[in-house]
């Protein structure tokens, strides 16, 4: 399974578009780009998945380029309850998630 | 639907003690799965299930049991419970994905403390 990589952390205010990065430089071609969301004392949530090119939803964006080496998750004016921690996730048919640190998103006021 | 159920949801063990974690989910999934998350930590699997009868191993399956003897259940049994498996424990199901990576639903967790 590819691995990924994350930033530990990232701050916003309310409103702003907010873009969190995931590098996987060893993804597989059969590999999807799945995006899950964890709020404090809850299990993960999906929010997005992809392959290439751009993926969008009622929540999130997602785009990859075409090496498909990254993934950025774009989240449109975050508001406060968007305070999370969101992991990037690369894997095939595999239900075997493998989770990394994720990224924590504090939104402030 | 209820999705996917947890219990308990917090247990306190001291060290030595054995228990079980219930697992259901009432969406048919063939596909079922436990994971720890540790504090400031990613979640790591411990063990899965495809379907009933069959389970493997995670990452981190030392000193957990599972069985799967039917779609909905998926029990995690600790044999002796030792402080290091203080930990949150997630309970997941999905679809068995044939090429892609099926949605996982997470249940709430069970919030487990070994003294």
């Amino acid at each position: 399974l590819a691995k990924t990589t994350q930033p530990i952390s990232m701050d916003s205010y309310e409103g702003q578009e907010v873009n969190i990065t995931c590098s996987h430089n060893n993804i597989a071609t059969n590999d999807y780009i799945t995006w899950y969301q964890q709020f404090p004392s809850q299990g993960p949530r999906f929010i997005i998945q992809g392959y290439k090119t751009k993926v969008t939803n009622e929540v999130a964006s997602l785009f990859i380029p075409a090496d498909r080496k990254s993934s950025t998750l774009s989240l449109p004016r975050v508001s406060l309850s968007d305070t999370a921690v969101y992991y990037c996730l690369v894997g095939d048919n595999g239900n075997k998630l493998v989770f990394g640190a994720g990224t924590i998103l504090r939104v402030k006021s | 639907n209820a999705g996917v159920t947890q219990t308990p949801k917090f247990q306190v063990l001291k060290t030595g003690q054995s228990m079980t974690l219930q697992c259901a989910q009432d969406m048919n999934h063939e596909y079922m799965s436990w994971y720890r998350q540790d504090p400031g930590m990613g979640l790591r699997l411990i063990h899965y299930s495809v379907g009933a009868g069959i389970t493997d191993q995670g990452e981190v399956p030392n000193g957990y049991n599972v069985s799967r003897s039917t779609t909905e259940d998926f029990p995690l049994r600790l044999l002796s419970a030792a402080p290091s498996q203080t930990s949150v424990y997630f309970c997941a199901s999905s679809y068995l994905g044939l090429a892609e990576q099926e949605t996982q639903y997470f249940g709430p967790g069970t919030r487990l403390l070994v003294l």
